[in-house]
């Protein structure tokens, strides 16, 4: 049972440049998250799926696009890099939105 | 706007003390909290949570109490370990379906041997 797995650690990107963030959960859960957390910052939503299918925006969804085509994928898509877009990210999954959420290890990203 | 604050970047105790470590909120909507762990190059873990319903619920060495009257909650760790030093996030849900958690932006817990 690995929990949540995220893809790749690590990645240095052109300005304009485009990536997806790979984000896999072997717990059946029907939710998944993803979250940004910028230096000397909490952790902010980025977007957020209630099953297969069904996506929604957070609190700061400019600039990515998600999908969920499987109960355990949830890929996030960059598609013109901005410097604003360095964090490190993070992606998790729970049974319910009340539930406790269980993180991957994150993936840094560096816009340059 | 940062809903949920914790004021103290960085926290240090001596191993065998108590640790405590704050979080505010703004929003009085928020009516379930909770703690994750955060150890370097790993995702947040959850610890603890608390419902509005209590003040106070306890697990192991931790314990979290909550003040909703001055929108206020807190952690202790007793007594402190060393394998306790690492990054302490507070996170606050508003009440309603379909919403999301807050978070805080972090207290660095050093617990010295």
């Amino acid at each position: 049972n690995a929990g949540v797995t995220q893809t790749p650690k690590f990645r240095i990107l052109k300005i304009g440049q485009s990536m997806t963030l790979q984000c896999a959960q072997d717990m059946n859960h029907n939710y998944m998250y993803w979250y940004r957390q910028d230096p000397g910052m909490g952790l902010k939503l980025i977007y957020y799926s209630v099953g297969a299918g069904i996506t929604d925006k957070g609190e700061v969804p400019n600039g990515y696009n998600v999908s969920r085509s499987t109960t355990e994928d949830f890929p996030l898509r960059l598609e013109l890099a901005a410097p604003s877009q360095t964090s490190v990210y993070f992606c998790a999954s729970s049974w319910d939105f009340s539930e406790t959420q269980y993180f991957g290890p994150g993936t840094r990203l560096l816009v340059l | 706007d940062q809903q949920v604050k914790q004021n103290s970047p960085s926290l240090s105790v001596q191993e065998g003390r108590i640790s405590i470590l704050n979080c505010d909120y703004t929003n009085s909507m928020f009516d379930y909290f909770l703690w994750y762990k955060k150890y370097p190059a790993e995702g947040p873990t959850f610890l603890i949570s608390i419902s509005s319903i209590k003040d106070k619920n306890e697990d192991g060495r931790f314990t979290v109490f909550l003040n909703k009257s001055a929108k206020h909650l807190s952690l202790h760790i007793v007594p402190s370990q060393p394998g306790d030093s690492a990054v302490y996030f507070c996170a606050a849900m508003p009440s309603g379906t379909g919403n999301q958690f807050y978070f805080g932006t972090g207290t660095s817990l050093t617990v010295i041997p």
